[in-house]
């Protein structure tokens, strides 16, 4: 257990519904990821919050995606219209910055959403 | 795109043997990274080496890293059935993004 928690852990959907995740990263960590993991590859990037600011997007995050970090502790991620390309993992990740005001350069995954359209 | 390659994209080997994977990459590096991901679980880092170092160890594990050829490479020594995982290698840019590879699929035999 790294200290992230991600929920639910597993959901299952119909193609059109509109469906949320949310994690919950270790207290004091500043930064804050998104990832999606489809089967057989490596997680690729969706975007990324310092604090409650949403710094950087993917392209890979169509306008059909949206992550909010409202008070700069957990994390939402929806995802409206879901069609069957969005059956994915979801991971989320957390960094801190060091005691020098530096970011450190490890990355703390929670354990993940898998999502299922049908 | 993704950044990094892993190779192989599998492996099998006997208890007791060592595992060495490989990873290459296209870009310029501020550091390399190693995770682990045991199946439909997250990730789970392991080891990190930075752009000026070239080996690394840390228990079975030994990371090095060519710079002039993009390239890192892990290796667990004298594997364990607990060490079957899939292990992926992300390169941290000055930016703030972190690419990760395809992944190597390990499977330890008892």
């Amino acid at each position: 257990d790294t200290g992230v928690s991600q929920d639910p852990r597993h959901k299952i959907t119909k193609r059109g519904q509109n469906v949320t995740f949310r994690c919950d990263p270790i207290s004091e960590h500043n930064r804050l990821y998104w990832y999606r993991q489809t089967l057989g590859q490596g997680p690729e990037f969706l975007t990324y919050f310092q604090n409650e600011a949403q710094l950087e997007k993917s392209r890979l995050l169509s306008d059909r995606f949206s992550a909010e970090r409202p008070k700069g502790s957990f994390s939402t991620l929806e995802i409206q219209r879901t069609e069957q390309g969005d059956s994915a993992m979801y991971l989320c990740a957390s960094r801190r910055l060091s005691m020098r005001g530096a970011l450190t350069d490890t990355q703390y995954f929670g354990p993940g959403t898998r999502l299922t359209v049908l | 795109s993704q950044q990094g390659e892993e190779d192989p994209q599998a492996l099998s080997i006997q208890e007791g043997e060592n595992a060495t994977m490989n990873c290459s990459y296209k870009t310029s590096i501020n550091n390399l990274q190693w995770y682990r991901q045991n199946s439909g679980r997250g990730l789970v880092h392991l080891i990190l080496i930075r752009s000026n170092e070239r080996e690394k160890h840390s228990g079975r594990l030994r990371v090095t890293l060519d710079t002039s050829k993009k390239s890192s490479s892990l290796l667990i020594t004298a594997s364990r059935a607990a060490d079957t995982a899939s292990y992926f290698c992300a390169t941290g840019t000055l930016g703030n993004q972190f690419y990760f590879g395809t992944g190597t699929s390990l499977t330890v035999i008892p």
